[in-house]
C-alpha cells in the first residue's frame, strides 16, 4: 500500500499569516494516464470532509482561492495564503492513483496562534 | 443538490452484525462509484470500500475483508455497507462518499458503536 506521510501534524498560525502543508508518497503518484491523483480534504470540527484540491492543484467550485495545491511525483504541497479564523480544522491529503487501498495522511491539525 | 444520508448506525456488541445505508440524490446515482470511508474516534480517515457503477467490482480494506460486504441498488439509489463479526477496532463514523477516488460528496457519516 502506497504510504502517505504529512508535516507538521500540528499547525498554529497567526490570523493572517500564511500556511503549508507538506505531503509525501512512498512512491510516484503519476497515474498510466498521465494524472496524478492527489487530493487535498478539509474537516471542520464535527463536519464532514470537504474536498479543497483535486489533482494536485484545481481547486473545487466555491473554494476561495488563498488556497492552492501544488507538487508532483511524491512530494505536494497545500498552501494557504492567508489563514482566516474558518480555516481551523483537520487537512488530509490522499491518494488515488494506486488503489485499492486509497490512503491519506494522517492529518495536520491547523489552529489559530 | 446532491445529498447523501447515512442510516443504520449503533451500538452493536463485539461479535455482531450491523447494517448502513446510504440514501443518495441529485445526481444520476448509476453514473458513479460509490464508497465508505470511516473515522475512529479523535483518529484519521481510512477508506473501506467501493462499488462500481453497476455493481460488478467491489474493493476492500485488508482489515475488513471477508467481514464487509458493499453492495447498491440502483433502482432505489442507495448503497449499503454489511459489516459482520465486528470488532471493537471498527467502532468509528462510516461516511458514504461518491466517486472514483472519494471526491466532493460525503455523507454526514453514521457512528457504529461496537462495545459489550
Amino acid at each position: 500500500d502506497v504510504v502517505i506521510t504529512q508535516s507538521p501534524l500540528s499547525l498554529p498560525v497567526t490570523l493572517g499569516q500564511p500556511a503549508s502543508i507538506s505531503c509525501r508518497s512512498s512512491q510516484s503518484l503519476v497515474y498510466s494516464d498521465g494524472n496524478t491523483y492527489l487530493n487535498w480534504f478539509q474537516q471542520r470540527p464535527g463536519q464532514s470532509p470537504r474536498r479543497l484540491i483535486y489533482k494536485v492543484s484545481n481547486r473545487d467550485s466555491g473554494v476561495p482561492d488563498r488556497f492552492s495545491g501544488s507538487g508532483s511525483g511524491t512530494d505536494f504541497t497545500l498552501e494557504i495564503s492567508r489563514v482566516e479564523a474558518e480555516d481551523v480544522g483537520v487537512y488530509y491529503c490522499m491518494q488515488g492513483t494506486h488503489w485499492p487501498p486509497y490512503t491519506f495522511g494522517q492529518g495536520t491539525k491547523l489552529e489559530i496562534k | 443538490e446532491v445529498q447523501l444520508v447515512e442510516s443504520g448506525g449503533g451500538l452493536v456488541q463485539p461479535g455482531g452484525s450491523l447494517r448502513l445505508s446510504c440514501a443518495a440524490s441529485g445526481f444520476t446515482f448509476t453514473t458513479f462509484w460509490m464508497n465508505w470511508v470511516r473515522q475512529a474516534p479523535g483518529k484519521g480517515l481510512e477508506w473501506v470500500a467501493n462499488i462500481k457503477e453497476d455493481g460488478s467490482e467491489k474493493y476492500y480494506v485488508d482489515s475488513v475483508k471477508g467481514r464487509f460486504t458493499i453492495s447498491r441498488d440502483n433502482a432505489k439509489n442507495s448503497v449499503d455497507l454489511q459489516m459482520n463479526s465486528l470488532r471493537g477496532e471498527d467502532t468509528a463514523v462510516y461516511f458514504c462518499a461518491r466517486g472514483n477516488p472519494p471526491g466532493r460528496y460525503w455523507g454526514q457519516g453514521a457512528l457504529v458503536t461496537v462495545s459489550s
